[in-house]
This record gives structure tokens, sequence and C-alpha cells, in this order.
């Protein structure tokens, strides 16, 4: 149990486009999910919290506008790189948070690594 | 500010033998730790965890080592394999930081045949 998927696992697309990620809970609802970026050989930074039915929370530094999440359902949440550039080539990671008896745990997706070209 | 960090980048350990990870942390308001292996190209995976009103776990070869006093948690990995090689990371919350996961630095884990 407590899987998560991302989709795609890995895009190349050309500077100025705008790229969508999906994170899924397959097995359980999850009403926050996480986002984070990792470049190499560097930690998980967190880019923003994605919450059901409600606006993300976004880390200082983190654009917005640039970065759109939408959480429509307990099961996915979604990342959109607008306008992306060369400097937004990263890889991407989103987590599930899932509630269970002893506690909260975070589940982390596969991850997408994105290029922007 | 507040920080969760690892003593050591790289680790090499012989197959077979105990693998030890260790992770100092700063906020001492953090009631919960994790820790989580992110083989290249993949999402971190979930080892282990513990909360603050414990100071050791024991998981399946792995355990996790609590000491609140020197703010100081460890990861020891018994009869170490090739597939262990990866990079752990720490990750704590509470406290100040809510529902927030702030990670460490990552140290990689190199077992040699």
């Amino acid at each position: 149990g407590a899987v998560v998927s991302q989709h795609p696992s890995w895009v190349i697309c050309k500077s100025g486009t705008s790229v969508k990620i999906e994170c899924r809970s397959l097995d359980f609802q999850a009403t926050t999910m996480f986002w984070y970026r990792q470049f190499p050989k560097q930690s998980l930074m967190l880019m923003a919290t994605s919450n059901e039915g409600s606006k993300a929370t976004y880390e200082q530094g983190v654009e917005k506008d640039k970065f759109l999440i939408n959480h429509a359902s307990l099961t996915l949440s979604t990342l959109t790189v607008t306008s992306a550039h060369p400097e937004d080539s990263s890889f991407y990671i989103c987590s599930a948070k899932l509630l269970a008896e002893g506690g909260e745990t975070q589940y982390f997706g596969p991850g997408t690594r994105l290029l922007v070209l | 500010g507040e920080s969760v960090g690892l003593h050591l980048p790289t680790l090499s350990v012989q197959e077979g033998d105990n693998s030890i990870i260790n992770c100092a942390y700063s906020n001492s308001a953090s009631d919960y730790f994790i820790w989580y292996k992110q083989e290249s190209g993949k999402g971190p995976q979930f080892i282990i965890d513990i909360r603050s009103n414990m100071d050791k776990r024991q998981g399946q070869r792995v355990t996790v080592l609590l000491n609140k006093t020197v703010k100081h948690l460890s990861l020891q990995i018994a009869a170490t394999q090739p597939g262990d090689s990866a990079v752990y990371f720490c990750a704590e919350k509470g406290g100040d930081a809510g529902n927030m996961l702030t990670f460490g630095g990552g140290t990689r884990l190199m077992v040699k045949p």
C-alpha cells in the first residue's frame, strides 16, 4: 500500500512551453500533497504544499504564477511549469500525506525529470 | 536558521558489514524524524521513522537511534547489501515547521562487493 505515482517520468521540452506533471495517490486518499524539486547531488527542496479543494501554499522564493498547482481531487495533484526555461530543468518529486492510526507519513512519487532546451 | 544536516557526505562499506549513517538536527522542537532512501533517478523511499518520545526503533535490518540531548539521529543498517547503495536522507518535522518536512543534505552509501 501507500503508492504514489507521477506522470510523466521524464520530459524534454522547448523553452517557452508549459509542462504539466501529475501526482497520484493510488491506494489512499491524500488531502495534502507536497511538491519538491531536487537538483543533482542536492537534497529535496519543498516548493509548495497542495491542499485538496483550496489554494496551494508556496514556499518563499517560489513563484506561484510560474508553478501552478491544482489539487482537484483526493488522489490527484498537478504541477504545471509555465513558460519553462532551461533553469527550470530539474527533478520534480511529489509526496502525499497518509494519515494512519500511528500518525502521518509522507510517501513519495518516483519523480519527474524535466529538461528544458 | 533551523536545519538538519549530515556529518558524512559519502560512506563506503564492505558488503556484509554494518553501516551507520548520522544526522544532526538543530530544531529542538522537532518531534518526528524519518529516514528515506533514494536510488539514482528515483523518488525517496520511506525506510523508518521515530517520534521524539522514543530513543530507538527497529525495523527489518535497520535501526534508528535518536539522542535528543545532543540532537543526533542515526540509521544503522545490518549486514549491508549491494542493494542498499543509495543516498540516505534524514528529515524532521514539527515545532515551528508544523507539517513541513525539512530534509538533510544526504549521505551516499556505497557498498563494495
